[in-house]
């Protein structure tokens, strides 16, 4: 069981905005950065968020990142048929020393 | 260009020890960690260690302790995953990729994944 909550699953139609939520506690997301990971199927991990809501170079501004008290969220504007993906939550665990990740949530674009 | 590559899947039998790398290039391999994390089939992704080339610093989550071991050879820029004895729940993707600072869930490259199937 994974310590960061994310709900399995999320759809949303071409156009639409989709959100995804990350429910952690003060020993994560409460007194640490949040980051969010896109994997599409049969590939490896991307970052697609930093800092909470910081874009690397290349991650199209569609995608937004935010964070209050320990939860956090995604938000993908401008719905895609390319965004059909995995998305992952993580933050830095004070109590487990590591890398904690969310259970995931699997977007699927209708 | 920053670049993780890992070795190919392996195929195994429960008992069996194995080894896996990940090559380093394109940047500064003793300045960065280097962490290993687990994806079994269907499931979510797993931070199992980290190790920094720059002074051999390990640690290990809680979980993979003592499960296996994660070292590197700085000298060809190269980090490993090993395992003692493997397991048939050992099965899995396993992904290498760079972390920076330690206390952070900054991971900025990953590795392409080395499948490991362990049957009987």
């Amino acid at each position: 069981q994974s310590v960061l909550t994310q709900p399995p699953s999320a759809s949303g139609t071409p156009g639409q905005r989709v959100t995804f939520s990350c429910s952690g506690s003060s020993s994560n997301i409460g007194s640490n950065y949040v980051y969010w990971y896109q994997q599409l199927p049969g590939t490896a991990p991307k970052l697609l968020i930093y800092r909470n809501n910081q874009r690397p170079s290349g991650v199209p501004d569609r995608f937004s990142g935010s964070k209050s008290g320990t939860s956090a969220s995604l938000a993908i504007s401008g719905l895609r048929s390319e965004d059909e993906a995995d998305y992952y939550c993580a933050a830095w665990d004070d109590s487990l020393s590591g890398v904690i990740f969310g259970g995931g949530t699997k977007l699927t674009v209708l | 260009e920053v670049q993780l590559v890992q070795s190919g899947a392996e195929v195994k039998k429960p008992g069996e020890s194995l080894k896996i790398s990940c090559k380093g290039s394109g940047y500064s391999f003793t300045n960065y960690w280097i962490a290993w994390v687990r994806q079994m089939p269907g499931k979510g992704l797993e931070w199992m260690g980290i190790f920094y080339p720059g002074d051999s610093d390990t640690r290990y989550s809680p979980s993979f302790q003592g499960q296996v071991t994660i070292s590197a050879d700085k000298s060809i820029n190269a980090a490993y995953l090993q395992w003692s004895s493997l397991k048939a729940s050992d099965t899995a993707m396993y992904y290498c990729a760079r972390q920076s600072p330690l206390w952070s869930g900054y991971i900025d490259y990953w590795g392409q994944g080395t499948l490991v199937t362990v049957s009987s």
